[in-house]
């Protein structure tokens, strides 16, 4: 089975600070996705990032960029020059291609102004 | 492009009664899941269709079930309500590949009273 750890419940920074949200998984699969999501109060996860198990390369797509390390299991997503929109709770989710996304506990994100 | 849409947004229901729930996938997507949200639990694979099969299930009872309709459609008929089934039940839908972006609605929030 597999275990998503988002060890981080709750984080609050100040506007324009850059913060990053850490996740660890276990899997016994090779191949697998790994996603983030985010959760505002309005309920919608919203899709950020995916990453697939055999490209560890990382990437920088405006404001987000993550660190993907297969070795150690570790699918890290920073935001950077957070806004106060950004304040949600943020989900990383693995994927072993039968769907079922086991989602993490969530990391309570707060921007203040 | 329309997104995943979902009804109803809110629903409540007595205990022992059934639930049905309704979702629609973004245009071009055969692949639905069902995700449920309770309180404390975290969020929880439940189902997943791809054209019109059930193909893969998460730990729940029976009494969760749903199809998939031939226009990729699908619902969720949640029998003999429980209490603790009062949840948030969040519909997504993909590309039938694996490792396709997953992306959800904003959900049906049920209450069971």
């Amino acid at each position: 089975a597999q275990k998503v750890t988002q060890a981080q419940t709750e984080i609050s920074v100040v506007e324009k600070e850059d913060v990053t949200l850490d996740c660890v998984y276990e899997t016994r699969d090779t191949t697998y996705y790994l996603f983030w999501y985010k959760q505002p109060p309005s309920g919608e996860l919203v899709f950020l990032i995916r990453r697939n198990s055999f490209d560890e390369q990382n990437e920088i797509s405006g404001r987000y960029s993550w660190n993907f390390q297969k070795s150690t299991s570790s699918f890290n997503f920073t935001i950077t020059a957070s806004q106060v929109v950004d304040s949600a709770v943020y989900f990383c989710a693995p994927d072993t291609g039968r769907r079922a996304l086991t989602f993490g506990s969530g990391t309570r994100l707060q921007v203040q102004p | 492009e329309a997104g995943v849409t979902q009804s109803p947004t809110h629903l409540i229901k007595t205990r022992g009664q059934q639930a049905t729930l309704r979702c629609s996938p973004i245009s071009g997507h055969t692949s639905v899941y069902w995700y449920q949200q309770a309180l404390g639990l975290g969020l929880q694979f439940l189902l997943w269709y791809d054209e019109g099969e059930e193909r893969n299930r998460g730990n729940f009872p029976p009494r969760f079930s749903g199809r998939q309709f031939p226009n990729y459609s699908s619902e969720l008929n949640v029998n003999a309500l429980e209490l603790e089934d009062s949840a948030l039940y969040l519909c997504a839908s993909s590309f039938g590949q694996a490792g396709n972006t997953i992306y959800f609605g904003e959900g049906s929030w049920l209450t069971v009273v």
